[in-house]
């Protein structure tokens, strides 16, 4: 069975701090692998995709089929990234079923 | 263009009653999934449909059920409501089935409460 794991409900960091948000999966075979963000009273809204290998915000993922992980960095934490991350698995044959880890809430303190 | 909308907004009901909520996906949309999101279980994955179809299901009672009409937008529907249905129902809409390069989009949910 596909599992998203985020150990860390709550992360705190200070503005200018580098900024980790760990995800691990459980998934035999090869998923796909997303970041979602939900900033106070907006919708969730997808970040970033393992297969663009792109930066949106500053934030990279990358993901490390070996280790089973997919952890969400920015080197420079701003106010404004102050918000509830979820990581998300889809896998082939399930189509756009997304299975999400229980989300980290960051929060970037002045 | 609009976004993914999702009506009603907010909603209470009383165990036993049934519910249904509808989402507009956004234009050229044809794939609609649903999840359950609750303090408790987080995001949890409903069901997904395309050209009116019902491709996937997650792990819910069959009191859960939903449909797609044939202009992309979908209903779910709870019958015999519990308090534990309580949750933010989101309605996320992509281009179509195959996973990847399509973005899934969410709507901003209704929330519903089981008194």
């Amino acid at each position: 069975a596909q599992r998203v794991t985020q150990p860390e409900k709550l992360l705190s960091v200070f503005k200018g701090a580098p900024v980790e948000l760990k995800c691990n999966y459980s998934y035999s075979g090869s998923p796909e692998l997303f970041w979602y963000v939900q900033y106070s009273r907006q919708r969730l809204q997808l970040l970033l995709r393992h297969i663009s290998r792109e930066s949106i915000k500053g934030f990279t993922a990358d993901l490390n089929k070996g280790e089973t992980s997919f952890h969400l960095k920015k080197p420079f934490a701003q106010e404004e990234d102050s918000a509830m991350y979820y990581c998300a698995l889809s896998g082939p044959g399930s189509a756009r079923q997304l299975t999400f880890g229980s989300g980290t809430q960051l929060t970037v303190l002045p | 263009k609009a976004g993914v909308t999702q009506t009603p907004r907010y909603l209470i009901k009383t165990r036993g009653q049934q519910v249904t909520l509808s989402c507009s996906p956004i234009s050229g949309h044809r794939s609609v999934s649903w999840y359950q999101q609750t303090p408790g279980q987080g995001l949890q994955f409903l069901f997904e449909y395309f050209s009116e179809t019902q491709r996937n299901k997650g792990n819910f009672p069959g009191r859960f059920s939903g449909r797609q009409f044939s202009n992309s937008r979908s209903e779910m529907n709870v019958s015999t409501l519990e308090l534990g249905d309580s949750a933010l129902y989101l309605c996320a809409s992509s281009l179509g089935p195959t996973q990847i390069g399509n973005t899934i989009y969410f709507g901003e949910g209704s929330w519903l409460t089981v008194v």
